[in-house]
């Protein structure tokens, strides 16, 4: 299974760019990067997703790295509601099953 | 509203009883999930269905059952056969395919003593 691999932690200042890191060196051909987010008690909700080329939505950025091997997750200006849990997630080749799997995610802190 | 809906938030049960998880989604979403969150960690798949009257085994299904009588719902049961049943469930429904994004519910916190 391909596997990512993020920071545990990163903190952010309000109104401040943020970069979301995220390692993918065994990602296959066919497998999209999905980002989700969980607020503190709630439920994941999707954030983007994306499989070669860079992608922009009302949420974030994901940049993604030309051999593939790493993406980045841009939230442009960081909110205090930001504050939440980031899980970048491969989706495999093979998975017709529709699964997630979750790592660790990276916990982000907004300092306001 | 469309979405997805868990109840109870909160819920408490002695340890030996079987437990039932609601989970029921408006969407119109032919697969539905079920994962379990343990502090600190990230979620982990019990149980999957993507279309009535089938489901299939997650990462730890062992003490857990389910059923897909409707399209609509899709109902966990924690039996007194699962060791560590304490933890958030989350439930979540997706489009069939590989690439829709996954809609998750709320919620449901379990504590069993």
């Amino acid at each position: 299974d391909a596997k990512t691999t993020q920071p545990n932690s990163m903190e952010s200042n309000e109104e401040e760019p943020v970069h979301l890191p995220c390692n993918h060196s065994t990602i296959s051909g066919t497998d999209y990067i999905h980002w989700y987010r969980q607020l503190p008690s709630q439920g994941p909700e999707y954030v983007i997703h994306g499989l070669t080329s860079n992608v922009n939505n009302r949420m974030a950025s994901l940049a993604i790295a030309e051999d593939r091997k790493s993406s980045t997750l841009i939230l442009h200006r960081a909110t205090l509601r930001d504050a939440a849990v980031y899980y970048c997630i491969l989706r495999e080749g093979d998975n017709a099953g529709n699964m997630l799997t979750f790592g660790g995610g990276t916990r982000l802190m907004v300092k306001p | 509203d469309g979405g997805i809906t868990q109840s109870p938030k909160y819920l408490f049960r002695k340890e030996g009883q079987n437990v039932t998880l609601s989970c029921e989604q408006n969407l119109n979403h032919d697969a539905m999930y079920w994962y379990r969150q343990d502090p600190g960690q990230g979620l982990r798949l019990i149980y999957y269905s993507q279309i009535v009257n089938d489901f299939q085994k997650g990462d730890i299904a062992e003490g857990y059952s389910v059923s897909r009588e409707k399209k609509e719902s899709f109902p966990l049961t924690v039996t007194s056969a699962q060791k560590n049943p304490t933890a958030f469930y989350l439930c979540a429904s997706s489009l069939a395919g590989r690439i829709n994004e996954q809609y998750f519910g709320p919620g449901t916190r379990l504590t069993v003593t």
